[in-house]
């Protein structure tokens, strides 16, 4: 099945520089890869995600890159601010000719701090 | 976004006893669901892929005897835990999607406490 490695587990940022969590995954067949936010207690918040057959996006100050020959995808978050704070997560997630498709596989998270 | 709502959000129970939980999508019909579970400072793990009018499909290390679930119609999903135990205690989180490859929505979770 499909594995999904996640690092830093702990990132601490000045507010206004720029944040970058990196995720690799095992299954070549993956192809949807969203990225979560999510605040103590709280459910997870869809931030971005991205599809195989592209290599990046953007949204305001979030941007994901996505290397399918390398099997990993980053977050980058530019001008962090304290309400950035959060744990992120990582996920991957099988395409239609997989026993996971549907399923998805998180990382282990990180733990982002951004201090004023 | 479509909404899906999880009921109770939290619930304390005694050892032994059962607690059920429901997950539900409000406003859209959800022929499969997943139920993961989040212990402190942990990513979520999926437990179990609920389906619509079939028996589920779990996770491995997962057991289906302690952990029911039933998805008796098209937007909602239960799940049982059985004799439950202080190490079963955990946050329980639903989601669903449209479809598979998309967003998939999340219910707000259940903050289960086993005393």
């Amino acid at each position: 099945g499909e594995n999904v490695e996640q690092h830093p587990s702990t990132l601490s940022v000045q507010e206004g520089d720029s944040a970058v969590i990196k995720c690799t995954y095992s299954d070549s067949a993956s192809n949807y890869f969203p990225w979560y936010k999510q605040e103590l207690g709280k459910r997870p918040q869809l931030i971005i995600d991205i599809r195989s057959n592209v290599g990046e996006k953007k949204d305001q100050r979030i941007a994901v890159t996505l290397n399918k020959t390398a099997k990993h995808f980053s977050l980058h978050i530019t001008e962090t601010q304290p309400e950035d704070s959060a744990v992120y997560f990582c996920a991957a997630e099988g395409n239609f000719t997989t026993d996971s498709w549907g399923k998805l596989q998180f990382g282990a998270g990180t733990q982002v701090v951004v201090t004023p | 976004g479509a909404v899906v709502s999880q009921h109770p959000s939290w619930v304390i129970c005694k050892s032994g006893t059962s607690v059920k939980i429901e997950c539900r999508s409000l406003d859209f019909q959800a022929t499969t669901m997943f139920w993961y579970r989040q212990f402190p400072k942990q990513s979520l793990m999926l437990m179990a892929t609920s389906n619509e009018g079939s028996k589920a499909t779990y996770e491995q290390g997962v057991e289906k005897d302690k952990f029911l679930i039933n998805h008796a119609s098209l937007t909602l999903s239960t799940l049982t835990v059985t004799s439950a135990h202080p190490e079963d205690s955990s946050f329980y989180i639903c989601s669903a999607s449209f479809k598979f490859d998309t967003e998939a929505f999340f219910g707000q979770g259940t903050r289960l406490t086993v005393v």
